[in-house]
């Protein structure tokens, strides 16, 4: 079955590094992808990962992925007050149409 | 911005109603899936749409359904509204990629249904 599941809470002070986690049971997943949603929106796309790789980094964010663990994590380097938000993984299948499958979130909170 | 938009914004609809959701993808984007976002929790696919077509759906019941236009386009249908339909629906559309698992999906910002 597909299941993803994610800390619910975060607080970081601002400049240091937030890392959150995420692990997922489908072992058929292709990508992996982190969201973030700010209080009122929809969601925005951060990265994503590819199931064959196990390091991914796009400026201040660095996904980690442990396939044989099915963890995975966003490091976010020199966390800003506008880091604020709700990070959610998510993980897709092939075939069948790209459903995703969203963990249930997690409000990072970063303090001055 | 993605190039997506939902309308209503917000709804408030009474129990047995029924109502229905826009969303408008970006121009090429021929796949379009809805999503419910319940307070505090992560979103739930409901189904998605590929040409016009119904390709792939989530754990919710036929009292759900959808429809996608030409124009990239697409409506989500609800019948005989519950409580537990109060959430946050959002739309996203995509190119799929090959197999449909390379395609990214651009979110809409979601229209908030309250039901009473």
């Amino acid at each position: 079955g597909e299941d993803v599941e994610q800390s619910l809470f975060l607080s970081v002070r601002e400049g240091d590094s937030s890392v959150i986690n995420c692990t997922y049971t489908d072992s058929s997943s292709t990508y992996l992808y982190w969201y973030k949603q700010e209080p009122g929106a929809g969601l925005q796309l951060l990265t994503y990962i590819f199931s064959n790789m196990d390091m991914k980094q796009d400026q201040r964010l660095t996904v980690l992925l442990n396939k044989k663990d099915k963890h995975l994590s966003l490091r976010i380097a020199d966390t800003q007050t506008g880091d604020s938000a709700i990070y959610f993984c998510a993980e897709s299948t092939s075939g069948g149409g790209n459903k995703l499958t969203f963990g249930t979130g997690t409000q990072l909170k970063v303090e001055l | 911005e993605t190039g997506v938009t939902q309308s209503p914004t917000h709804l408030i609809k009474t129990r047995g109603q029924q109502v229905t959701l826009r969303c408008s993808s970006q121009s090429g984007h021929n796949t379009v899936s809805w999503y419910q976002q319940a307070l505090g929790q992560g979103p739930q696919f409901i189904f998605q749409y590929y040409r016009e077509e119904e390709n792939g759906r989530g754990n919710f019941p036929p009292r759900f359904s959808g429809l996608q236009f030409p124009n990239y386009s697409s409506e989500l249908n609800v019948n005989a509204l519950e409580l537990d339909d109060s959430a946050l629906y959002l739309c996203a559309s995509s190119v799929p990629g090959q197999y449909f698992s390379t395609d990214t999906q651009y979110f809409g910002p979601g229209t908030r249904l309250t039901v009473l």
